[in-house]
């Protein structure tokens, strides 16, 4: 069974500074990775996805995220806060076989940007 | 284009009622997807279609969780009897084909009194 953790539930920058936000998955086989941003009263909104192509992903917002296989790993980054980042971050994986249709989500984090 | 919408945004019902929850997928995708989510918590699959075939239930915590897309397109959660455990927020997705990243909707925040 497939399992993502999210390293701290609250995370807290300063504007302009690094944004690091940490993603460990399980998984039996390689699997697709995805990072979702929720604001508040909105839906869940895709930053970006890893699909087996390149292991270093670009998404919106100036975000990236890097595959490694041997950490079993998929961390969101950064490299300058803005204040309109501040939200909650899940990351999830879809195994695909029999679990295709099913995304498993980390508990998610919360960024906090301060001036 | 339009989104997935869901309908209504916020519903509280009295322990024991019926509720029924809509989602109203983007036009033309193919998969369709319910999630619950708790409060400081990831959404949780419940189930998902391709066009009106309920492929996996999996997720479906009991019996009294069922799901229905008729026509292949907007799809009803129904919970009967609701217990305060139901509470959450329950969230639907759509993709254009299965395995393709979901696009969200609002969702239903549902609480039971």
């Amino acid at each position: 069974a497939q399992s993502v953790t999210q390293l701290g539930s609250h995370v807290s920058v300063s504007e302009g500074a690094l944004v690091l936000l940490r993603c460990n998955y399980s998984s039996s086989v390689p699997p697709y990775l995805f990072w979702y941003v929720q604001y508040p009263n909105q839906g869940l909104q895709l930053l970006l996805k890893y699909t087996s192509a390149a292991t270093l992903v670009k998404g919106i917002n100036g975000f990236e995220a890097e595959f490694k296989k041997s950490e079993t790993s998929f961390h969101l980054t950064k490299p300058s806060a803005h204040m309109s980042d501040a939200a909650e971050y899940f990351c999830a994986v879809n195994e695909g076989g029999t679990s295709y249709g099913k995304l498993t989500f980390g508990q998610g984090t919360i960024l906090t940007v301060h001036p | 284009g339009a989104g997935v919408s869901q309908s209504p945004r916020y519903k509280v019902t009295k322990r024991g009622q019926d509720v029924a929850l809509r989602c109203d997928p983007i036009s033309g995708h193919v998969s369709l997807y319910w999630y619950r989510q708790a409060l400081g918590q990831g959404p949780e699959f419940l189930t998902y279609f391709n066009y009106e075939a309920q492929q996996d239930k999996s997720g479906l915590p009991n019996d009294r969780f069922s799901a229905e897309r008729p026509e292949g397109s907007i799809s009803t959660l129904t919970i009967q009897r609701t217990e305060q455990r139901d509470s959450a927020m329950y969230r639907c997705a759509s993709s254009p084909w299965t395995g393709y990243e979901q696009y969200f909707g609002p969702g239903t925040r549902l609480t039971v009194t």
